[in-house]
């Protein structure tokens, strides 16, 4: 039974606009909430991270939105760019466990 | 820093065979992991280790599947004798202080059961 959804399997934008990244997870003993990003042919590279303590967290053009009450959390990228352009996925685990939950991936496509 | 090496990247067996999957984590990773994405699925936890020992292994499918970490570096993650359904991308990660910054993981054996 799956706890972290990622409903959305693909995703275009144009280049330059905002990718929203959409993941809900079930499970609320989660607290803490991470989102990789994976090529091709490559293992998944760790993007950004945030605590349940936050409801936002930034890093340059990456920023992950948490909304607890609806167990919800998104993943903006602005502005997007080509080499953005991978599958997306998001992961959660609780405090004291050392394994992810990840979601199904959402395959981002920035067209140039 | 060398980054967690899998191999083989590829492998196809007969259903019936047995595989041998390696993971090398980065130097000094005293935490390794082994997940499995099962095609168009999620990403699956199978076992942590904490240097040579079983943390958890809560995700192992069955009894098919054996994982070993001899002296605390790399691992072997064994199927025997492999299934149809076992095919997927099995990917090793390590990390040194758990989750903080993520794991860092490789990049896969994708193992085709035929």
């Amino acid at each position: 039974d799956q706890q972290v959804k990622q409903n959305s399997p693909s995703l275009s934008v144009q280049e330059g606009r905002i990718s929203i990244l959409n993941c809900d997870y079930t499970n609320s003993m989660f607290d803490y909430f991470l989102w990789y990003k994976k090529y091709p042919a490559e293992g998944p590279t760790f993007l950004i991270s945030i605590s349940s303590i936050k409801d936002k967290n930034e890093d340059g053009r990456f920023t992950v939105f948490l909304n607890k009450s609806a167990k919800h959390l998104s993943l903006h990228i602005v502005p997007s760019q080509p080499g953005d352009s991978a599958v997306y996925f998001c992961a959660a685990s609780e405090t004291g466990a050392n394994n992810l939950f990840f979601g199904t991936g959402t395959r981002l496509t920035v067209i140039p | 820093e060398a980054g967690v090496t899998q191999f083989p990247s590829h492998s196809v067996i007969e259903k019936g065979q047995t595989v041998t999957l390696r993971c090398d984590p980065i130097s000094g990773h005293d935490n390794l992991y082994w997940y499995r994405r099962v095609m168009g699925k999620e990403i699956k936890f199978l076992l942590h280790f904490v240097k040579e020992s079983k943390q958890d292994e809560s995700g192992m499918p069955n009894n098919r599947f054996l994982a070993e970490r001899t002296g605390g570096t790399y691992s072997t993650l064994k199927v025997q004798p492999a299934e149809l359904e076992d095919s997927g991308v099995y990917f090793c990660a390590s990390s040194q202080v758990g989750l903080t910054y993520g794991y860092t993981f490789g990049s896969g054996t994708r193992l085709t059961v035929v």
